[in-house]
C-alpha cells in the first residue's frame, strides 16, 4: 500500500520566520502536490511537480515555493510565514497523471 | 483551465436512504474523473474513479455515473450508513494535464 508521509501533523511557527514542510512516498510515484485546505474552498492547489527538480505553480502559488531533490521527497517552503498562512496542508502523490492520488494525513499550521 | 462545479454542498439523509452528489465540468477534453472521501481529521482517500470510455461503474453501494455530452458526473451511495458521514470531493482531470482539478466538497451526513 502506498504510504505517503508528512513530517508533522500540527506545527506552530511565528510570523516571518521560514517554514519547511516535508512529505515522503514509498511508491516511486512521479508526480507530487502540495495543497492547502480550508473550510468551504475545497483543495486548492500550491503547486505540484511531475520529476525530480522539476516544478510548476498551481492555484496559490504567492509565498510559498517547493524543493524536489529526490524523487521521495516534496518539500513545501513557507520563505516567510505570515498569519493568512494558517492552514491544513496536505502532500500527495500519484504514479501518472491519470491514476488516483494518495494523500498523507496533513499538517495544521498555525501562525502567529 | 478545468473548472468544476459540485453540488451540494451540504447533504443530509436518513440512514437507509440514497445520497447523489453532482459535479459538471467545463473541459470537454477531460478523461479521468476520481471521487474522494474525507472523513473528520483523516486523509482523502480514493473510494472510486471512471474514465471517459466508460459511461457507469459500480462497487457494493458506490456507483458513479458519467455524462460526456452534458459535462457531468455524479456519485451515488445507496443504503447510507452513519460510517458514510464525511465530505466527498470530485475531481476532472483535463487531457493533457497533470493535475485533477478539485470540486470544493460535499459534506455528507447520515443520521442513524
Amino acid at each position: 500500500d502506498v504510504k505517503v508521509t508528512q513530517s508533522s501533523r500540527y506545527l506552530v511557527k511565528r510570523t516571518g520566520e521560514k517554514v519547511f514542510l516535508e512529505c515522503v512516498q514509498d511508491m516511486d510515484h512521479e508526480n507530487m502536490f502540495w495543497y492547502r485546505q480550508d473550510p468551504g474552498l475545497g483543495l486548492r492547489l500550491i503547486y505540484f511537480s511531475y520529476d525530480v527538480k522539476m516544478k510548476e505553480k498551481g492555484d496559490i502559488p504567492e509565498g510559498y515555493s517547493v524543493s524536489r531533490e529526490k524523487k521521495e521527497r516534496f518539500s513545501l517552503i513557507l520563505e516567510s510565514a505570515s498569519t493568512n498562512q494558517t492552514s491544513m496542508y496536505l502532500c500527495a502523490s500519484s504514479l501518472s497523471s491519470n491514476q488516483p492520488q494518495h494523500f498523507g494525513d496533513g499538517t495544521r499550521l498555525s501562525i502567529l | 483551465g478545468e473548472n468544476v462545479e459540485q453540488h451540494p454542498s451540504t447533504l443530509s439523509v436518513q440512514e437507509g436512504d440514497s445520497a447523489v452528489i453532482k459535479c459538471t465540468y467545463s473541459d470537454s477534453a477531460s478523461n479521468y474523473f476520481p471521487w474522494y472521501k474525507q472523513e473528520l481529521g483523516k486523509r482523502p482517500q480514493l473510494i472510486i474513479d471512471i474514465r471517459s470510455n466508460v459511461g457507469e461503474k459500480k462497487d457494493q453501494r458506490i456507483a458513479v455515473t458519467l455524462n460526456k455530452t452534458a459535462k457531468h458526473f455524479s456519485l451515488h451511495i445507496t443504503e447510507t450508513q452513519p460510517e458514510d458521514s464525511a465530505v466527498y470531493f470530485c475531481a476532472a482531470r483535463a487531457g493533457g494535464s497533470y493535475i485533477p482539478t478539485f470540486g470544493r466538497g460535499t459534506s455528507l451526513i447520515v443520521h442513524p
